[in-house]
Parts: C-alpha cells; structure tokens; sequence
C-alpha cells in the first residue's frame, strides 16, 4: 500500500518561501502524478498542482506565478515551493497521487498533511 | 474554470437515516466527479471516483450518480461513523476544483 508523508518547517514568515516535501513509500515516484491540494483552517480545499516524474507539470493559475514543484527520484520524494508567502498561504497542506488512469481521473491516496503557519 | 456548488452546505441527520447531497457544475460534463469524505485533523478519504465507481474498501451504502451539471452523493443508511464533511471535486478539466463541502451532523 502506497504511503505518503509531508514534511517541512510548519512556520514561516511573510514574503518569503515555503518549502515542503513528500516522501513516498510503498511504490516509486516514477509512476502516478504526484499532487498537492490546501485547506486554510476551516475552510475548503484548493488544488495547488501536479508533477510527474518526468518533471512535466500542471500548476493552478492562481499559484502559477509563485510556484515551483520538482521530484527527486533517487529519494522517491517530490517538493513543493511557493514564494512571496502571505497569511493566505496559511494552510493544511496534502500531498496525494493523481491517477490519470483514463478509468479513474482520482487523487487517490493522500499524505496526513501538514500544518503551515505564515507569520507576521 | 469549473465551479462546483454544494447543497445543503450542512445537514442534521441520524443514525439510519438516508442522506442526499448535491453537487451543482458551472459547466455540464459526464463522468469525472469524485466524492471525499473528510473528518476533523484528517486527510480527506476518497469515496466515489468517475460519477458512481466505489474506491476500494468504500462501504455499499454509499453511491453517487449524476451527470451534466448535477451530482448526487447518496448515503442509503447513516452510520455513526459516517458524521463528517463530504467534498465533490471535478477532474473534467484544469485547475482541478473542489465543492464546499457539506456537513453531516448527529441530529
């Protein structure tokens, strides 16, 4: 069973960048489209965007200009970057699988997620 | 991009009841709606992929249908364990959205 886990600092200060990365275990990074989705505290979730293990991308308009995701396969790992943070940034972060499986179109595994705080 | 509207945005139910929730699509497609069930400090679960197909492991009183701009995530029979937020998302096209969720509380 695939498993996935997020890790990073859970705090960082406004404008400058949060970093976050998934370590996946059970299966290899080489396969699937690995995602990140947000949920601010009590509210919905967002779509961040996608990468595959070729490097190619999928980013959601709204985060496009401040986004960044690669994936190390060596590690099995895949990271996240968003830079000019703001307290909107502040959120619940998931890294999940997509499976583009033409049956399926499903994030289908998720980590735990993490809490990220953007200070003042 | 696609916007998804749920309603009720929360419900009072009990333990056997049969609970309907709806998604609304801004832009009408067939097939790529999943359904997640989400619990307080928890990662959302995958229920229902593709419009109505059960994610492994996914308990039979659960079932989805829909097509166009109309979803439906039915629960036939309450389940104390089955009080949580419910979210629908689209796969139809990018960015991948999500509904608002819909809350399920003991009643």
């Amino acid at each position: 069973q695939v498993q996935l886990q997020e890790s990073g600092p859970q705090l960082v200060k406004s404008s400058e960048t949060l970093s976050l990365t998934c370590t996946v275990s059970g299966d290899s990074v080489s396969s699937y489209y690995w995602s990140w989705i947000r949920q601010p505290p009590g509210k919905g979730l967002e779509w961040i965007g996608y990468i595959y293990y070729n490097g190619g991308t999928m980013y959601n308009p709204s985060l496009k200009s401040r986004l960044t995701m690669s994936v190390d396969t060596s590690r099995n790992q895949f990271s996240l970057k968003l830079t000019s943070v703001t307290a909107a940034d502040t959120a619940v972060y998931y890294c999940a699988i997509y499976n583009r499986d033409p049956s399926k179109y499903s994030l289908d595994y998720w980590g735990p997620g993490t809490l990220v705080t953007v200070s003042s | 991009d696609i916007l998804l509207t749920q309603s009720p945005s929360s419900v009072s139910a009990s333990v056997g009841d049969r609970v309907t929730i709806t998604c609304r699509a801004s832009q009408g497609f067939n097939t790529w709606l999943a359904w997640f069930q989400q619990k307080p400090g928890k990662a959302p679960k995958p229920l229902i992929y593709a419009t109505s197909s059960r994610q492994s492991g996914v308990p039979s009183r659960f079932s989805g249908r829909g097509s166009g701009t109309e979803f439906i995530l039915t629960i036939s029979s309450l389940q104390p364990e089955d009080f949580a937020t419910y979210y629908c998302q689209q796969s139809k096209s990018f960015p991948l959205t999500f509904g608002g969720g819909t809350k399920v509380e003991i009643k």
